[in-house]
């Protein structure tokens, strides 16, 4: 089957560095997405990628390595409105549904 | 451009009630999704529409349907509430290759 495994928790101290990671299994993807959520909030989209390497949205970055099945958002100059959870997501090659890790929780600390 | 757009925000029915769900975009995006959300939980996908006429299961079909009425509107009716219904449903659409999904506000059930 096909799964994303995300840590359930991660604690960080404003103004740090943080990284959220996302290892998979599947058989074939697109691109691996991230997606922020705040507390009685709607997801909103944060970044993409589609081919391995680095991407950089201000604040944010987001790695991918297909070899290694992995991936990682990371998050600079941490903001207390940082504090949400995050949730990686791949789209099916063979369709258009899209598969979503179960979220990390980003807890900020001042 | 008010993106995409649920009715109603909040509900409560009784066990046994119907009720429908319902989701519209005006970005003109070919594919819409439901998911349900559980408290603390990540999205599981419910029913999807890759395009105009087309609707496939997704992991969580059981207890629902669905109907793509035309290119911006994707309803989902649940004919018999059952109180494991009880989540905050949201529907989403997507353009063709691009992978950015944009939610709607989300529809928060309640089941007794």
């Amino acid at each position: 089957g096909q799964s994303l495994e995300q840590p359930s928790e991660v604690t960080a101290v404003e103004g740090a560095i943080v990284q959220i990671n996302c290892t998979y299994q599947t058989s074939g993807f697109y691109g691996l997405s991230w997606y922020q959520q705040h507390d009685g909030g709607a997801p909103t989209f944060l970044s993409y990628n589609a081919l391995d390497g680095l991407e950089e949205t201000g604040r944010f970055s987001s790695f991918l390595s297909r070899s290694d099945s992995y991936g990682y958002l990371l998050l600079q100059e941490l903001q207390m409105k940082d504090s949400a959870s995050y949730f990686c997501a791949v789209r099916d090659i063979g369709n258009y549904q899209l598969i979503w890790g179960a979220g990390t929780k980003l807890i900020i600390k001042p | 451009n008010a993106g995409v757009t649920q009715t109603p925000k909040f509900q409560v029915l009784k066990t046994g009630q119907s009720m429908t769900l319902q989701c519209a975009q005006d970005m003109n995006h070919n594919s819409m999704y439901w998911y349900r959300q559980d408290p603390g939980m990540g999205l599981r996908l419910i029913y999807y529409s890759a395009s105009e006429g087309t609707t496939d299961k997704g992991e969580v079909p059981n207890g629902y349907n669905v109907s793509r009425l035309n290119k911006r509107e994707f309803s989902l009716r649940l004919e018999s509430a059952a109180p494991s219904q009880t989540s905050v449903y949201f529907c989403a659409s997507i353009e063709g290759q691009q992978e950015t999904q944009y939610f709607g506000p989300g529809t928060r059930l309640l089941v007794l």
